[in-house]
């Protein structure tokens, strides 16, 4: 099992630019997360899913779009990015306990 | 709303037992949880506590007073690998699948 994998591992953006951070897991759970990491900092919630066809807004959603069509996938996009949005993304998943498994992470710069 | 707090740094020797502090301002939260970070790498899932009192899991412990607001995160024996960042994190009966992290204490393991 790969569990939680996001592509791309890294990846500069322009300003304005757009792009869509991809997370598919293999464990067949049914909540997945998107958050944020600015360095030096914990980790912040942007979007989440409770199963296929359901998100919603975590803390800090502006700026970001979120899709779940199927239980394994759950895309981020990323439109008209800002220099804000330079961080470390990572993507989790979860049964129906507490434990959250992350996926490696995307590393994103906005130029 | 919800806050959590933690000390930003500790430093340990190798062999040492250290304890990493979580106070919390928050409601009703189903538990907490701690996770561990090496530098450039994914949060992985320490521990869990649902309950008030202490958990152990191997050289790891935590523990949880709701009465006091507070918990901690044990570390015995301290090895060199120890040297992460650590957050703990709750998610609030109110706030769905809301989960927020405390902003991190980084261990540093001298020889």
């Amino acid at each position: 099992n790969a569990g939680v994998t996001q592509t791309p591992k890294f990846r500069i953006l322009k300003i304005g630019q757009s792009m869509t951070l991809q997370c598919t897991q293999d464990m067949n759970h049914n909540y997945m997360y998107w958050y944020r990491q600015d360095p030096g900092m914990g980790l912040k919630l942007i979007y989440y899913s409770v199963g296929a066809g359901i998100t919603d807004k975590g803390e800090v959603p502006n700026g970001y779009n979120v899709s779940r069509s199927t239980t394994e996938d759950f895309p981020l996009r990323l439109e008209l990015a800002a220099p804000s949005q330079t961080s470390v993304y990572f993507c989790a998943t979860r049964t129906g306990q507490e434990t959250q498994y992350f996926g490696p992470g995307t590393r994103l710069l906005v130029l | 709303g919800q806050s959590l707090e933690q000390p930003s740094e500790v430093t340990a020797v190798e062999g040492a037992i250290v304890q990493i502090n979580c106070t919390y301002q928050t409601s009703g939260f189903y538990g907490l949880s701690w996770y561990q970070q090496h530098d450039g790498g994914a949060p992985t899932f320490l521990s869990y506590n649902a309950l008030d009192g202490l958990e152990e899991t191997g050289r790891f412990s935590s523990f949880l007073s709701r009465s006091d607001s507070y918990g901690y995160l044990l570390l015995q024996e301290l090895q060199m690998k120890d040297s992460a960042s650590y957050f703990c994190a709750v998610r609030a009966f109110n706030y769905g699948q809301n989960f927020v992290f405390g902003p991190g204490t980084r261990l540093s393991v001298l020889p």
